[in-house]
């Protein structure tokens, strides 16, 4: 799987949007985009993924460049249950299953 | 629907002692993953099954760690002997594999072992 780059740390202020950016420039044609985000002390919880559309859920919206070389996930209205790791992983979606293979993610803070 | 069960939830044992960690799937997901996230670190795969069969177990400490999903649904991973660097949460995921929307994969709350 292609590697990502995202910020290690980030904050938003609660009721802003929070855009959270993500690099992927190897990406390879047949990937995908996920994000998911883990709240301290839960499992990660899956938010959204695209491949080159924009995507938008009750969650978040997804924006891909045009190039596909790099994404931003958007929390339209942060609140302070956001506050979480979140991880940009690249990843082949067929029925083969394949793994989720996660990097250091980035720490978003919503302060009041 | 019911998500990813995961038991127990917090074990503490002491080094050199066996643990058994028991997850159950989202009903009908033919693929079931183990993952170790040390803490401050992303989870990492430990093993991947595609139904009863092992797809996937490279980075599987196997003179210690086993896993098993002997009839395809349930999985255990166990732990002997546990040396202290085993502390961590152990995740188990899984997703259905089958259609365009089913590779989504979905964890549990994980497994949180302190080893002393």
């Amino acid at each position: 799987d292609a590697k990502t780059t995202q910020p290690p740390s980030m904050d938003c202020a609660e009721g802003r949007a929070a855009n959270l950016p993500c690099n992927h420039s190897t990406i390879s044609g047949n990937e995908y985009v996920y994000w998911y985000r883990q709240i301290h002390s839960q499992g990660p919880q899956y938010i959204i993924h695209g491949l080159k559309n924009n995507e938008t859920n009750e969650m978040a919206s997804l924006i891909i460049t045009e190039d596909r070389k790099s994404s931003t996930l958007i929390l339209p209205h942060a609140t302070l249950r956001d506050t979480a790791v979140y991880y940009c992983i690249v990843r082949v979606n067929n029925n083969a299953g394949n793994m989720l293979t996660f990097g250091g993610g980035t720490r978003l803070m919503v302060k009041p | 629907e019911a998500g990813v069960a995961q038991s127990p939830r917090y074990k503490i044992i002491e080094k050199r002692q066996s643990v058994a960690f028991w997850c159950n799937p989202i009903s009908g997901h033919a693929t079931l993953y183990w993952y170790q996230q040390i803490l401050g670190q992303g989870p990492k795969l430990l093993i991947q099954f595609q139904n009863n069969g092992v797809v996937d177990d490279s980075q599987l400490p196997k003179d210690r760690f086993s896993a098993e999903r002997l009839k395809g649904v349930d999985s255990t991973l166990k732990i002997q002997p546990a040396k202290l660097e085993d502390s961590a949460v152990y995740l188990c995921a899984s997703s259905l594999s089958h259609g365009s929307s089913g590779n989504t994969i979905y964890f549990g709350e994980g497994s949180w072992l302190t080893v002393v």
